[in-house]
């Protein structure tokens, strides 16, 4: 069984400041997600990183994922409230393999 | 296009009850999945259909669970005997294809269970 550990779990910190959120595993995935869930809806999908080392940039967002595709990490700047909401990692097996999702950081912005 | 639709949106029900939670994907696509959330945390997997392909029923915790996918498309999750600890969101997702291509969800189904 895949498992992905996300650190974080509980996370809190004042608009403006930088965070990182982790997601790690002890296997290798073929391509890794980041989902967000705000409270009341199901999660929504930020980002997929295919390659090893690979760089995402969405607006204030920056996704890596490792060199040997066993982790990923997410970095906002300047957090704003609006980014306030559930992270969700989610690593792709090899093959017709489910996704597996991470165990989630909880982000709360304070104004 | 409309999104994943899921059906009741709120359930309170009586220790004992069955319930029946529905989910309606996205119009072809092929993968349908079933995962509970408690509290807000992560994603519990449930159940996963690929097609006409036997589905992958691991992540059911007792048999008091249980998911079918009629035609290809909606889907039942029917809880039998409910008991308090089955109380959590339900949420449904679909997917153009199995593996890891991006997973659509539905808003979920907060069951209570009294």
């Amino acid at each position: 069984t895949q498992l992905l550990e996300q650190s974080p779990q509980f996370l809190s910190i004042q608009e403006g400041e930088n965070l990182t959120v982790y997601c790690n595993s002890s296997s290798v995935f073929s391509s890794l997600q980041w989902y967000r869930q705000e409270p009341g809806e199901g999660p929504v999908l930020l980002v997929t990183v295919v390659t090893g080392g690979e760089v995402k940039k969405l607006k204030r967002l920056t996704f890596q994922f490792g060199d040997a595709r066993k982790d990923s990490s997410l970095h906002i700047t300047a957090a704003q409230p609006g980014d306030t909401g559930l992270y969700l990692c989610a690593g792709s097996g090899f093959g017709n393999e489910k996704l597996t999702f991470g165990t989630g950081t909880r982000l709360t912005i304070i104004p | 296009g409309a999104g994943v639709s899921q059906s009741p949106s709120n359930k309170v029900t009586e220790k004992g009850k069955d319930v029946e939670l529905r989910c309606d994907p996205i119009s072809g696509h092929t993968a349908l999945y079933w995962y509970r959330q408690s509290l807000g945390q992560g994603l519990e997997f449930l159940i996963y259909f690929q097609g006409n392909s036997a589905p992958d029923k691991s992540g059911l915790p007792s048999d008091r669970f249980s998911a079918e996918r009629t035609g290809g498309s909606v889907s039942t999750l029917t809880i039998q005997r409910t008991q308090q600890e089955d109380s959590a969101v339900y949420l449904c997702a679909s997917s153009s294809s199995g593996g890891g291509y991006e997973q659509y969800f539905g808003p979920g189904t907060r069951l209570t269970v009294t």
